[in-house]
């Protein structure tokens, strides 16, 4: 596992609340990212992080709020839960200055389910 | 949208060489094809990544056309672990944002 983790695995919440789902890292990769997987879509991109304290809209943003304060967390708050939000949430991390490949690691997911 | 078209599904007998079919028609120059599987409940892993030559490494093999609008991912010698969701991208290297996964290939193997 390239050391990103992701809390809570699960949860489950009502309606209206707010929900933040926390990704860390011990890796040091420079961009972080938050997807969704749901059933018919794939994997779509929230939003997502290249440094500490930039980040920018992805495909499905609205409803989602990020933040990166450090490194190595990438906070994603929904501010009021609905249910079209129940989904699996992944993060992931990749670095343009490591390696040969850039590939894109991903966490072991949260799945949330909104009543 | 995604920049990649893959056929839903595929089923494949053990311990033979499976291939999964990419179409990237509108790739450009400088983008890259990448692939990555991800087995049930797992998050995604990567699995190889190509520009023009055809690249090997221990999980796979990648063959992209010579106009590089499509390309195949081989895994010579398919085990039950391979059932999963195979991921065609295109994306240039350096570029992290907007990576765009589609739906992927869904690959049974069958014993």
């Amino acid at each position: 596992d390239a050391g990103i983790t992701q809390s809570p695995r699960h949860k489950v919440t009502e309606t209206g609340t707010p929900v933040t789902l926390r990704c860390h890292q011990t890796e040091n990769h420079r961009y972080m990212y938050w997807y969704r997987q749901d059933p018919g879509h794939g994997l779509r991109l929230i939003h997502y992080s290249y440094g500490v304290k930039d980040t920018d809209k992805g495909e499905v943003s609205d409803g989602y709020s990020v933040s990166r304060s450090k490194t190595e967390d990438f906070l994603l708050t929904l501010e009021s839960a609905t249910s079209s939000q129940t989904s699996v949430y992944f993060c992931a991390i990749s670095d343009p200055d490591r390696g040969r490949s850039n590939e894109q690691f991903f966490g072991p997911g949260t799945r949330l389910t909104v009543l | 949208d995604a920049k990649t078209t893959q056929p839903p599904s595929m089923d494949c007998a053990e311990g033979r060489a499976a291939n999964l079919p990419c179409n990237h028609s509108t790739i450009s120059g400088n983008e890259y094809v990448y692939w990555y599987r991800q087995i049930h409940s797992q998050g995604p892993q990567y699995i190889i990544h190509g520009l023009k030559n055809n690249e090997t490494n221990e999980m796979a093999s990648l063959i992209i056309t010579e106009d590089r609008k499509s390309s195949t991912l081989i895994l010579p010698h398919a085990t039950l672990r391979d059932t999963a969701v195979y991921y065609c991208i295109v994306r240039e290297m350096n570029r992290d944002d907007k990576i765009i996964f589609g739906k992927g290939t869904r690959l049974h193997i069958l014993p």
